[in-house]
């Protein structure tokens, strides 16, 4: 498998323009989560789904993000609008569950957001 | 809830010293507990992880971890440091449901 694939790598955008980040999870796994990471803030759970079911945003900072899991291969992180401060590292990470357990999360390479 | 607490955001230590960094946890349940690192530009990769059994876990490039549920720690620890492993290291905790992150601690490695 190749691994949680985001796209894009990076995006500079300018402020008050919709962001839609992409995220397709390793195939298999059931879990998703959406991260953001800043020297600020550090590595914040935004949201994560199970079996493409939202199961707790309460990460998400505000109305403007939402995030999306249509089917088991695919999720979009969007902004609208972007702001200056949501310029960060979005990182997104699937996970498998077996016999009830979670095991790791495996991290996509991340999109780096600028927002100007 | 869950929560990581990792001391000292930055570390220093010379290369073929020992690397410690300290982690302590919250959790309601018993905890799952990971070790990840992050190079500049990249995404995280895992290190080790704890989840039952043996408290001593040992992962890649050497390092291991234990976990000390009297203390609610699980630091990680290397003999040797190695001019390579100079990253940000990340400590997180699982309720099995969802994993929450430490703010992170930067290794430099000192020739």
């Amino acid at each position: 498998d190749a691994g949680v694939i985001q796209s894009p790598r990076h995006e500079v955008t300018e402020m008050g323009q919709e962001v839609t980040l992409r995220c397709k999870p390793i195939s298999g796994h059931d879990y998703l989560f959406w991260y953001r990471q800043t020297m600020m803030r550090g590595l914040e759970l935004l949201i994560y789904f199970n079996n493409n079911v939202p199961i707790d945003d309460s990460g998400m900072p505000e109305d403007r993000f939402s995030a999306k899991m249509p089917n088991a291969s695919f999720s979009t992180l969007k902004i609208q609008p972007s702001e200056p401060r949501d310029s960060a590292v979005y990182f997104c990470a699937s996970s498998l569950t077996g016999a009830g357990q979670n095991t790791e999360a495996f991290f996509g390479q991340g999109t780096r957001l600028t927002v100007v | 809830a869950q929560s990581v607490t990792q001391l000292g955001s930055h570390v220093s230590v010379s290369e073929g010293a020992l690397v410690l960094l300290r982690c302590n946890y919250s959790s309601s349940v018993p905890p799952y507990l990971f070790w990840y690192v992050q190079y500049p530009n990249q995404g995280l990769q895992l290190l080790l992880k704890y989840t039952t059994g043996a408290t001593l876990v040992k992962g890649i490039n050497g390092f291991e971890a234990e976990f000390k549920k009297s203390e609610t720690s699980f630091h990680l620890t290397k003999p040797s440091a190695h001019m390579s492993d100079a990253a940000e290291y990340f400590c997180a905790v699982s309720d099995r449901l969802d994993m929450r992150f430490g703010a992170g601690t930067r290794l430099t490695v000192k020739p």
